[in-house]
């Protein structure tokens, strides 16, 4: 069974700029989740996703905005891009919203902002 | 509200020496909790989890943790580390107030020398 894609790997931006990053959770997953990962701030969580619809939200600007499709398949979108929006972001998805499933983790999308 | 605290951001440890990475946690409710382990470049995977029942939990790459409800901790131990265990460890947390969402500590880096 394949993995939690994520597409693109890396990236680089301008500021200002806006940026989308797609996630395929595995075959059956429905609930999909995003973290922004950076040096010494660990993961924060962004969002989560199930049934197409928002489920669960984290202490971001609205800036950062997601969608889920009816196959799963997430994205996420930074509008107004800031250096500090540098980051790993993770997506993440697991087959149901317990919270004693195991999430699976994609490998990340590296954004850089200049 | 939970939270995560890891209490050493980094371990380094001999080859074959025993390690634990401390973790400490914070919740109203009861908890599901969780150690991940991030490789470079690399999202996370998980190592073990705790859900109910035996407060020891063995996992993967021979390493357990101990539940402990009145200290709040979840530590993670190995009692002989090799090169390839080098990697940050995350620890985190759920509960049904929350779900679908984790909150993960800041991590440890866990580097083994030879």
């Amino acid at each position: 069974k394949a993995g939690v894609t994520q597409t693109p790997r890396y990236l680089i931006k301008t500021r200002g700029q806006q940026v989308t990053l797609s996630c395929s959770p595995i075959s059956g997953h429905r609930s999909v989740s995003w973290y922004q990962q950076t040096p010494g701030q660990g993961l924060q969580f962004l969002f989560e996703y199930f049934s197409e619809t928002q489920r669960n939200k984290g202490n971001f600007p609205g800036r950062f905005s997601g969608r889920q499709f009816s196959n799963s398949r997430s994205e996420m979108n930074v509008s107004t891009l800031e250096l500090g929006d540098s980051a790993l972001y993770l997506c993440a998805s697991s087959p149901r919203r317990e919270p004693g499933n195991t999430i699976y983790f994609g490998e990340g999308s590296w954004l850089t902002v200049v | 509200a939970q939270s995560v605290t890891q209490l050493d951001s980094q371990v380094p440890v001999f080859e074959e020496a025993p390690v634990e990475l401390r973790c400490n946690y914070s919740s109203s409710v009861s908890v599901y909790l969780f150690w991940y382990v991030q490789y470079p470049n690399q999202g996370l995977q998980l190592l073990l989890k705790y859900l109910s029942g035996s407060t020891l939990v063995k996992g993967i790459n021979g390493f357990e943790a101990e539940f402990n409800k009145s200290q709040t901790s979840f530590h993670l131990r190995k009692p002989s580390v090799h090169i390839s265990d080098t990697a940050e460890y995350f620890c985190a947390v759920s509960d049904y107030t929350n779900a679908g969402k984790s909150t993960f500590g800041d991590g440890t880096t866990l580097t083994v020398k030879p």
